[in-house]
């Protein structure tokens, strides 16, 4: 089957640290791969994508590699802000048609906690 | 536009009511999905419809029913809950591999 697995959390960073969150996953076919955040009382947001291997996604300064090698996709932020402060969930989803279209299959999550 | 809109926000009910969460998008997206997340944990699929017609129920119990009456919108309809169904009910809807979330349904079952 498909899993995602993410690095143990909470994290506990100050501001303008550096920033990366482990996730590694197993796939039966070619997954995308995405990080979804989420803010305190709020839904989900996608953070960044990468469709296939090598790819890099970027977005608000989070970079993530999709590494097929390692099957790995880390998170990572060269300086973090208090209003990074969230919980991060690494995705996978198959593409292709048939039932699993857009499935996403989630890591557990990491809580990130930035400090002044 | 990349919003998909959920209401209500909020929703506390009885176990012996009937309720219904709502969510709309207007993407032209042909995928919409019901998930379940409880507190500090991932989101769990509950239902998935593609060209709204539900092809994946995973194992919901029967007080939980979906409805897409149209490409735009999904609704799920609620019926003598229990307390351990209180969560937080996220659509998401997609065209491609990524899926793009509303704010969710806060729901307290009491």
């Amino acid at each position: 089957g498909n899993s995602v697995t993410q690095m143990e959390g909470p994290v506990t960073l100050s501001e303008e640290a550096f920033l990366t969150i482990n996730c590694t996953y197993t796939a039966t076919g070619y997954p995308s791969l995405f990080w979804y955040v989420q803010y305190p009382g709020e839904g989900l947001q996608l953070l960044l994508k990468a469709t296939k291997a090598d790819d890099k996604g970027s977005n608000k300064g989070f970079e993530a590699t999709y590494r097929k090698e390692t099957t790995s996709f880390h998170l990572e932020k060269g300086s973090v802000q208090v209003s990074d402060s969230a919980v991060y969930f690494c995705a996978l989803s198959l593409r292709g048609g048939g039932t699993s279209y857009g499935k996403l299959t989630f890591g557990q999550g990491t809580i990130l906690t930035v400090h002044p | 536009d990349t919003e998909v809109t959920q209401t209500p926000k909020h929703l506390v009910m009885g176990m012996t009511n009937k309720k219904s969460l709502k969510c709309e998008q207007h993407m032209g997206h042909r995928a919409m999905y019901w998930y379940k997340q409880k507190a500090k944990k991932p989101p769990e699929l509950m239902f998935v419809y593609s060209y709204e017609k539900l092809s994946i129920n995973e194992s919901v119990p029967s007080r939980f029913s979906p409805e897409c009456p149209n490409s735009s919108l999904l609704n799920l309809h609620l019926h003598a809950l229990q307390p351990e169904d209180s969560a937080l009910y996220l659509c998401a809807s997609s065209q491609a591999s990524e899926a793009f979330f509303g704010q969710g349904t806060r729901l307290t079952v009491v």
